[in-house]
């Protein structure tokens, strides 16, 4: 079975610093991993996601993630936080069933003050 | 090209009155989630479709809670009767499962109900 474990509910940035949060997931087979966005009253929207290959992966608004097998990680990061970036941040993996179901982590919020 | 559909965006009702959700997928996808997010107890799938049958319908939390995709475009939740623990965001998403895994759910915007 799958687990996903975002550490940390709530991320607090300034704006213009360096965004991270911190994803590690539990698989038993090799994963899929995914980030969404959720902003306010909205449904949840693809950052980006890891399958095969390159292990850095960008996404969109500038954001990038890196799966680390060894780490069990894939932590998504942003050089720079804008006020736009202020969300719910989901983490999740997929077992390659076939059915493409995901198990979502617990979501970090994250601020950005100006 | 238009995204998945919900409806209504929002419910209010009493409890003990039936509710149904509606959700319309991707055209072309295959597969089709049904979601319930709280603040307890966060994103939750309740049951996932493929090709119009239900695969798993495990996290169902009771009998009053149903579900069916009667064709390739449509398919309801319902919830009867409903309880004020039933207040929620329910989302609905669609993909296009290949069988190998890794395909990307599309999320509807969500429907917020609220059960007095």
């Amino acid at each position: 079975a799958q687990s996903v474990t975002q550490l940390g509910s709530h991320v607090s940035v300034s704006e213009g610093a360096l965004v991270l949060l911190r994803c590690n997931y539990s698989s038993s087979v090799p994963p899929y991993l995914f980030w969404y966005v959720q902003y306010p009253n909205q449904g949840l929207q693809l950052l980006l996601k890891y399958t095969t290959g390159a292990t850095l992966v960008k996404g969109i608004n500038g954001f990038e993630a890196e799966f680390k097998k060894s780490e069990t990680s894939f932590h998504l990061t942003k050089p720079s936080a804008h006020m736009s970036d202020a969300a719910e941040y989901f983490c999740a993996v997929s077992d390659g069933s076939g059915y493409s179901t995901l198990t979502f982590g617990k979501g970090t919020m994250l601020l950005v003050s100006p | 090209d238009a995204g998945v559909i919900q409806s209504p965006r929002h419910e209010v009702t009493e409890m003990g009155q039936e509710v149904t959700l509606r959700c319309k997928p991707i055209s072309g996808h295959n597969s089709l989630f049904w979601y319930r997010q709280t603040m307890m107890r966060g994103l939750e799938l309740l049951i996932y479709f493929n090709n119009n049958v239900p695969i798993d319908d495990s996290g169902m939390p009771e009998d009053r809670f149903s579900a069916k995709m009667p064709n390739a475009s449509f398919s309801t939740l319902k919830i009867q009767p409903s309880e004020p623990r039933d207040s929620a965001v329910y989302f609905c998403a669609s993909s296009l499962a290949s069988g190998t895994g890794g395909e990307t759910q599309y999320f509807g915007p969500g429907t917020r109900l609220l059960v007095l």
